[in-house]
């Protein structure tokens, strides 16, 4: 079982709707969340990351993270077509290096 | 604002040859990670540096070497080239933080 997991979708909405992207993990230890946005062949595009548990929140993005449960969302309002991309989320532990263990990463696709 | 650099961006290479990847990471940026994303897969994490000293090391194969350099520019060498080799190779960069900013990536096909 990998130790983060996130649906893969892919998942289409109308535009203006509200997204919901999650990813469940096994690690207790992890305290950084990422989410990163890549759109196809290019690189992925830091969204948000939060430390620990709580809500973040950016213009149109929320992250929020729920440790007790293992549990991080993203939520996307107002979404646009130009949002459609793939969401990964990532994690990683507080101490030693940083180094990611990503999801799968969930195919979103926004309709005009 | 300055990105994370990659060359080349596409490279083709034939079984058992050699390979050379480079990054340059964000100025004053001293960290350097590598990661490899096969097709439709996750990126997996391979190797990092910070400092020019070697930090942390993951599912990298014995016929891959990286090192990072005095400018900070790191490089990843890749020998007796397989097919399932070929894949997407990131490096991100960061200044001592979680926070890892990604370059485009080079794209490697082993034919």
């Amino acid at each position: 079982q990998k130790e983060v997991e996130q649906d893969p979708g892919p998942l289409s909405v109308p535009e203006g709707a509200i997204v919901s992207l999650n990813c469940t993990y096994s690690n207790s230890a992890f305290q950084y969340f990422m989410w990163y946005r890549q759109y196809s062949r290019k690189g992925p595009e830091l969204l948000m990351y939060t430390y620990s548990s709580g809500n973040k929140e950016d213009g149109r993005f929320t992250a929020q993270v729920d440790k007790s449960s293992k549990y991080i969302s993203l939520f996307i309002r107002d979404s646009q077509p130009s949002d459609s991309a793939t969401y990964l989320c990532a994690m990683s532990r507080a101490s030693g290096t940083y180094k990611y263990i990503f999801g799968t990463g969930t195919r979103l696709k926004v309709l005009a | 604002a300055a990105g994370v650099i990659q060359s080349p961006r596409h490279l083709i290479k034939e079984k058992r040859e050699t390979a050379t990847l480079k990054c340059y990471p964000i100025p004053r940026h001293d960290t350097v990670y590598w990661y490899q994303q096969g097709p439709g897969q996750d990126p997996q994490f391979l190797i990092s540096f910070y400092e020019k000293m070697q930090s942390d090391k993951g599912s990298i194969p014995d016929r891959f070497s990286a090192q990072q350099f005095s400018d900070y520019h790191s490089e990843l060498n890749m020998s007796s080239l397989e097919l399932g080799d070929s894949a997407l190779y990131f490096c991100a960069s960061s200044l001592g933080t979680a926070e890892q900013y990604f370059g485009p990536g080079t794209r490697l096909t082993v034919t």
